[in-house]
């Protein structure tokens, strides 16, 4: 059984930057990629980008030029950097497991508990 | 940017057959994977790869394929069915993911 524990700042100024970690317990961490997914309050969901043991990266090409995510395999951890936010990065954030080889063959089968960001000026 | 289009909403009687559709230009090539999300908690995945069901997931949840849409369909609703539906898939390289909207389906 994987679980999937989040945490992070979860109240931001207009221009800071983002900031949440993502611990794993159970599985195999070289094994999967590792994702972070957001949901606006009220909205669909978001695919923000996904990392692997290897720290190889794929992102969503509409947030690329403001996502860093990264990843720490002495701890099963990955992160998730989002710079100079704004009101539209408002959402609940969700780090996830992706199986194998990434979002686009596994999509997603574990998920964290999430965690709302709220950005105010 | 690639789109995934989806229905916002179905509504269907208890015990009747419901439907929702996804469609993209990429799906002929790329996996669809279907979600259910209920308020306040996190998706949780339905189908994976067009067709198949991941452990614990009732029977009555399946899907189909045929070339740009994808159908997630299930048999005899019941209401605990009603729920936020998404599709999501990948873009035509495979670089990245991509949900659709978001479906709500109401149980009457």
């Amino acid at each position: 059984q994987v679980q999937l524990q989040q945490w992070g700042a979860g109240l931001l100024k207009t221009s800071e930057t983002l900031s949440l970690t993502c611990a794993v317990y159970g599985g195999s961490f070289s094994d999967d990629y590792w994702s972070w997914i957001r949901q606006p309050p009220g909205k669909g969901l978001e695919w923000i980008g996904e990392i692997n043991h290897s720290g190889s990266t794929n992102y969503n090409p509409s947030l690329k030029s403001r996502v860093t995510i990264s990843v720490d395999t002495s701890k099963n951890q990955f992160s998730l950097k989002l710079s100079s936010v704004t009101a539209a990065d408002t959402a609940v954030y969700y780090c996830a497991r992706v199986p194998g080889a990434g979002i686009a063959v596994d999509g997603v089968d574990y998920w964290g508990q999430g965690t709302l960001v709220t950005v105010s000026s | 940017s690639y789109e995934v289009t989806q229905p916002p909403s179905v509504s269907v009687s208890p015990g009747q057959t419901a439907r929702i559709t996804c469609s993209a230009d990429a799906l002929p090539k790329q996996y669809a994977f279907w979600y259910q999300q209920k308020p306040g908690q996190a998706p949780v995945m339905m189908i994976y790869k067009d067709t198949e069901r991941p452990s614990g997931i009732p029977e009555r949840f399946s899907g189909s394929s045929s070339g740009t849409t994808v159908t997630l369909t299930i048999s005899g609703v019941q209401a605990e069915d009603e729920a936020d539906y998404y599709c999501q898939s990948a873009d035509s390289s495979g670089t990245y993911g991509v949900f659709g909207g978001g479906t709500k389906l109401t149980v009457l």
